[in-house]
């Protein structure tokens, strides 16, 4: 079946830092390919997305490129700040299907 | 826009006992999900509404957990008996094709089960 590893956490960084958690996937087909975030007492929240191979997520100042060679979707980010402190978890869903698999999450925490 | 909205926000029962969660979709959202998420694993999917027929099910451990959608908006979740394993945040999440299928999610239900 469908499954997503991601890197364990937790990951320590100090302010500024540059951030890369990654993520692999294995699925059949052509999945489209999520990072969701989730601050502290609330909810997942969308962070970026890619549909298809070579395609490159942004949003926030974070990044991810969809490689399907290496069926990974590693999420990066130039210079993180405290309040990126949070639990990310990158996710798959199948084509045609509206069900999200997710990985284990990866809890960040940034320090001043 | 008023997002997914879910109550209670946390929840303490006793083995055995009956627990229940509500959820509101965001307004228009014909397809809803249940999440259960395990302290350290992502959310696992249980439950998936389209209006109020269930579309997959096959995650739902029947023998104790069920969850309707009577009017295709508002939707219940229950655990009857509880078993400590179900402790969990349970999740909630709505979408709907105008918004290219992306869901949105609730705050969740922090459920302890002594």
């Amino acid at each position: 079946g469908d499954s997503v590893t991601q890197m364990e956490g937790p990951v320590t960084l100090s302010e500024e830092a540059f951030l890369t958690i990654n993520c692999t996937y294995t699925a059949t087909g052509y999945p489209s390919l999520f990072w969701y975030v989730q601050y502290p007492g609330e909810g997942l929240q969308l962070l970026l997305k890619a549909t298809k191979a070579d395609d490159k997520g942004s949003n926030k100042g974070f990044e991810a490129t969809y490689r399907k060679e290496t069926t990974s979707f590693h999420l990066e980010k130039g210079s993180v700040q405290v309040s990126d402190s949070a639990v990310y978890f990158c996710a798959l869903r199948r084509a045609g299907s509206y069900q999200l698999t997710f990985g284990k999450g990866t809890k960040l925490s940034v320090i001043p | 826009e008023a997002g997914v909205a879910q109550s209670p926000r946390y929840k303490i029962i006793e083995k055995r006992q009956s627990v229940a969660f509500w959820c509101n979709p965001i307004s228009g959202h014909a397809t809803l999900y249940w999440y259960q998420q395990i302290l350290g694993q992502g959310p696992k999917l249980l439950i998936q509404f389209q209006n109020n027929g269930v579309v997959d099910d096959s995650q739902l451990p029947k023998d104790r957990f069920s969850a309707e959608r009577l009017k295709g908006v508002d939707s219940t979740l229950k655990i009857q008996p509880a078993k400590l394993e179900d402790s969990a945040v349970y999740l909630c999440a709505s979408s709907s094709p105008a918004g290219g299928n992306e869901q949105f999610f609730g705050p969740g239900t922090r459920l302890t089960v002594l």
